[in-house]
């Protein structure tokens, strides 16, 4: 398996812009998770989802921030209007939920500089 | 909601030296605590977890510990090696949907 693809890898775009980041889990599993990470505020859970489902956004810092998953095989998280505070490395996770013991398989992450 | 303490934020070793890295979680429903190990440029990896039920787990030279009375748990890293330098983040999860909180982060450098 390839493991969790995210695209792009590397994103620069200038304030006020929107902002398209995809992910793409690794196959059969159901849950899919979206992280940002910056050295201010570490590992953060933005969202995330169970059998294409919205289980809790309640990372989402605000409401230019939106994620989708229209199936089991793609997920997108949006920011628009983008802004400089925005720039970070976010990252998809990925796991098969079978309980509360479920390994997250991140994929390598997509680092956003908003100018 | 649940909230992990990590410590320290950084640490140097020497090669062949161990490494001890601790967490304290403050939601006492919290049953799986992974860890992970986070390559730069890469995204992190579950290196090692343990689960509620386990006091202590081992996999060649790493090992984890949990304290559930005192809501911590550590992880230990013998003989270490330069290919061990990375950020390690320790985790923790009550919830049923995988749901992980995780602390800041330690930034570990092995000096050969």
């Amino acid at each position: 398996d390839a493991g969790v693809i995210q695209s792009p890898r590397h994103e620069v775009t200038e304030m006020g812009q929107e902002v398209t980041l995809r992910c793409k889990p690794i196959s059969g599993h159901n849950s899919l998770f979206w992280y940002r990470q910056t050295m201010m505020r570490g590992l953060e859970l933005l969202i995330y989802f169970n059998n294409n489902v919205p289980i809790d956004d309640s990372g989402m810092p605000e409401d230019r921030f939106s994620a989708k998953m229209p199936n089991a095989s793609f997920s997108t998280l949006k920011i628009q209007p983008s802004e400089p505070r925005d720039s970070a490395v976010y990252f998809c996770a990925s796991s098969l939920n079978r309980g509360p013991y479920n390994e997250q398989f991140f994929g390598p992450g997509t680092r956003l500089t908003v100018l | 909601g649940e909230n992990v303490e990590q410590h320290p934020s950084t640490l140097s070793v020497q090669e062949g030296d161990s490494a001890v890295i601790k967490c304290t979680y403050s939601d006492s429903a919290s049953n799986y605590f992974p860890w992970y190990k986070q390559e730069l440029g890469k995204g992190p990896q579950l290196i090692i977890d343990i689960r509620s039920n386990v006091g202590e787990k081992k996999d060649q030279r790493i090992a984890v510990t949990l304290n559930k009375t005192a809501k911590h748990f550590s992880l230990h890293i013998t003989e270490t090696q330069p290919e061990d330098s990375a950020v390690y983040f320790c985790a923790a999860s009550s919830d049923s949907w995988g749901k992980l909180q995780f602390g800041a982060g330690t930034q570990v450098v092995v000096t050969p």
